[in-house]
């Protein structure tokens, strides 16, 4: 079965400096994986996806995540992270090729905290 | 606008009372999906619907239950069954093909009087 995880529950940065959300996976065969963010009393936003090609994926608002099989990570990251950009990110996966819509799995979030 | 509809935004439940949360979509997706979510726990799936009139149990499905009756709708009934049903619901959606990203509503919060 696949699996998630983030280990950081709470990543702290201050505005202006480059952050990462880190974030592995456990998968049988190749992954598909998904970053997303929630804002306060709101659903899911879509980021970023990795599905085949390039291992730099470039997403919404400045977010890029690199995808890397060796380490089986895929970690969120942004050159220079706003105050805004504080909310809670989940990292997900679901295997490749999978028939069907078998639902993703998420790893339970990482919450960013944007310094001024 | 396409997207997902969740309704009410706030919800409050009696003991011994089962209650529904509403979750339309006007996507045209095929799988629709609800988890629930609590602090520090991320999602959890409660259950997913591939096609009108099917669903499947996700891994919290017990004291819940959905129907399927229309592409656009995915109703969640909170049945008495489920003993500590506050948390924040969320409902999804998502195309056919599997590569594409799941859409989320806005959430229903449900808390107990």
């Amino acid at each position: 079965a696949q699996s998630v995880a983030q280990p950081e529950d709470q990543v702290n940065v201050a505005e202006g400096n480059p952050l990462t959300v880190k974030c592995t996976y456990s998968v049988s065969g190749n992954p598909y994986l998904f970053w997303y963010v929630q804002y306060p009393n709101r659903g899911l936003q879509f980021l970023l996806k990795y599905i085949t090609g390039d291992n730099l994926v470039k997403g919404s608002y400045g977010f890029e995540a690199e995808f890397n099989k060796s380490q089986t990570s895929f970690h969120l990251k942004k050159p220079s992270a706003l105050v805004s950009d504080s909310a809670l990110y989940f990292c997900a996966v679901i295997p490749a090729g999978n028939s069907g819509n078998t639902p993703l799995v998420f790893g339970k979030g990482t919450r960013l905290s944007v310094i001024a | 606008d396409g997207g997902i509809t969740q309704s009410p935004k706030y919800l409050f439940r009696k003991e011994g009372q089962n209650v529904t949360l509403s979750c339309e979509q006007n996507l045209n997706h095929d799988a629709m999906y609800w988890y629930r979510q609590d602090p520090g726990q991320g999602l959890r799936l409660i259950y997913y619907s591939q096609i009108v009139n099917d669903f499947q149990k996700g891994d919290i499905a017990e004291g819940y239950s959905v129907s399927r009756e229309k592409k656009e709708s995915f109703p969640l009934t909170v049945t008495s069954a489920q003993k500590n049903p506050t948390a924040f619901y969320l409902c999804a959606s998502s195309p056919e093909r599997t590569n594409q990203p799941q859409h989320f509503g806005d959430g229903t919060r449900l808390s107990i009087l």
